[in-house]
């Protein structure tokens, strides 16, 4: 199964600032089926991008993505309060799917 | 509105059974591939199993083969996970969750219920 890791585990940044995630995957993850999730606490998932750069339904165009292969990142700009949360990756080019071990963007 | 209701989920013997399930509004469940997925207290995700939108075809993780099974009730748009011989390692957050492309297979997922939690404790 394709591993996935994420960088860095914690995010310390300030509201209006960029964050930039990173996950990397132990290989090529098939038409670049990578996907980002936003977890509030005590929340499911939320779809946020899909085929590594479409936004989801419903999301600001502050949130990117981008990558192929094996590298990917997903971009914050202008951090708004409510962002300061867990960010997942999950590859869905072959089974079984997988996730990152997720990104905390807290508030420093 | 679109939307996955799961319940079901409470406090279990390890070796003993639950059946957790997932009501589905908004949509027409039959025409999509469904998937669980599951998160133990403070961890990480961690996709459980899928099901075809004609229940023809399932696959499993293999941390669950052979103890958890997945089924669904097109006509009561309602699907299901059928736990057995549970240990504590299934302790979890269950989440149901639609498949984006509505394809079967691996998948991303636009759609989740809020979750039921399962503790398996003696």
């Amino acid at each position: 199964e394709i591993v996935l890791t994420q960088s860095p585990g914690t995010l310390s940044l300030s509201p209006g600032e960029g964050a930039t995630l990173s996950c990397r995957a132990s290989q090529s993850v098939s038409s670049d089926y990578l996907a980002w999730y936003q977890q509030n606490p005590g929340q499911p998932p939320r779809l946020l991008i899909f085929g590594a750069t479409s936004r989801a339904t419903g999301i600001p165009d502050r949130f990117s993505g981008r990558g192929s292969g094996t590298d990917f990142t997903l971009t914050i700009n202008r951090l708004e309060p409510e962002d300061f949360v867990v960010y997942y990756c999950q590859q869905y080019g072959s089974s079984p799917v997988t996730f990152g071990q997720g990104t905390k963007v807290e508030i420093k | 509105q679109v939307q996955l209701v799961e319940s079901g989920g409470g406090v279990v013997q390890p070796g003993r059974s639950l059946r957790l399930s997932c009501a589905a509004s908004g949509f027409t469940f039959s025409d999509y591939p469904m998937h669980w997925v599951r998160q133990a207290p403070g961890k990480g995700l961690e996709w459980v199993a899928v099901i075809s939108f004609d229940e023809n075809t399932r696959f499993y993780a293999d941390s669950v083969k052979g103890r958890l099974t997945i089924s669904r009730d097109n006509p009561k748009n309602t699907l299901y996970l059928q736990m057995d011989s549970l240990t504590s390692d299934d302790t979890a957050i269950y989440y149901c969750a639609r498949a984006l492309s509505g394809s079967f297979g691996p998948d991303a997922f636009d759609i989740w219920g809020q979750g039921t939690m399962v503790t398996v404790s003696s």
